[in-house]
């Protein structure tokens, strides 16, 4: 059980366009989703929680315009990063909070490889 | 702020040894706390979480970690090593009584076993 899944696992663009990443929880609901970037060999940092049906809450000096996240379900999450730029490669990963569920305990996608040219 | 600080970014021990991962993290109420297993170009995986039932908390592929107050630590410990626990592992911290907390990740630390 609390299996997220993400789509697609790497992706390739050029410069200029829009990449979109798909986050589900395929067998439990999740009010709650997280995204997250990681860059190599570094730790996660957290880019934004999303709440099902409401804005997400984005950290400091994330960009919202630039990442754009909606969770219009309480089994999808997605992350749009618009007009991608070299900079915007990397991995990024999602992860889902059980509705309800004790201890904060997040589910962890298998993460997108994003790479911009 | 909550924080977690892992102590060593790699380490490698020989295959059989004892596995020693040290994390110590800053709260201002016993957090929670987890340990989490990262294989290259995946996700996490959680291995064990300290939810104060008890201080002693087993987790999967054999590890455990030990929550000391006093210590403010929460070190991940296996006693033999195996060559498929080489990975990379982040200590994690969430506040107790949120609904919405989030999880801050430590930095890190590379773990290589050596044949």
């Amino acid at each position: 059980g609390a299996v997220v899944s993400q789509h697609p696992s790497w992706v390739i663009c050029k410069s200029g366009t829009s990449v979109k990443i798909e986050c589900r929880s395929l067998d439990f609901q999740a009010t709650t989703m997280f995204w997250y970037r990681q860059f190599p060999k570094q730790s996660l940092m957290l880019m934004a929680t999303s709440n099902e049906g409401s804005k997400a809450t984005y950290e400091q000096g994330v960009e919202k315009d630039k990442f754009l996240i909606n969770h219009a379900s309480l089994t999808l999450s997605t992350l749009t990063v618009t007009s991608a730029h070299p900079e915007d490669s990397s991995f990024y990963i999602c992860s889902a909070r059980l509705a309800g569920g004790p201890f904060n305990e997040q589910f962890f996608g298998p993460g997108t490889r994003l790479t911009v040219l | 702020a909550q924080s977690v600080t892992q102590l060593g970014s790699h380490v490698s021990v020989s295959e059989g040894a004892l596995v020693l991962l040290r994390c110590n993290y800053s709260s201002s109420v016993p957090p929670y706390l987890f340990w989490y297993v990262q294989y290259p170009n995946q996700g996490l995986q959680l291995l064990l979480k300290y939810t104060s039932a008890a201080t002693l908390v087993k987790g999967i592929n054999g590890f455990e970690a030990e929550f000391k107050k006093s210590e403010t630590s929460f070190h991940l410990t296996k006693p033999s090593a195996h060559m498929s626990d080489a990975a990379e592992y982040f200590c994690a911290v969430s506040e107790v009584g949120s609904s919405a907390s989030k999880i801050i990740f430590g930095s890190g630390t590379r773990l290589s076993i050596r044949p």
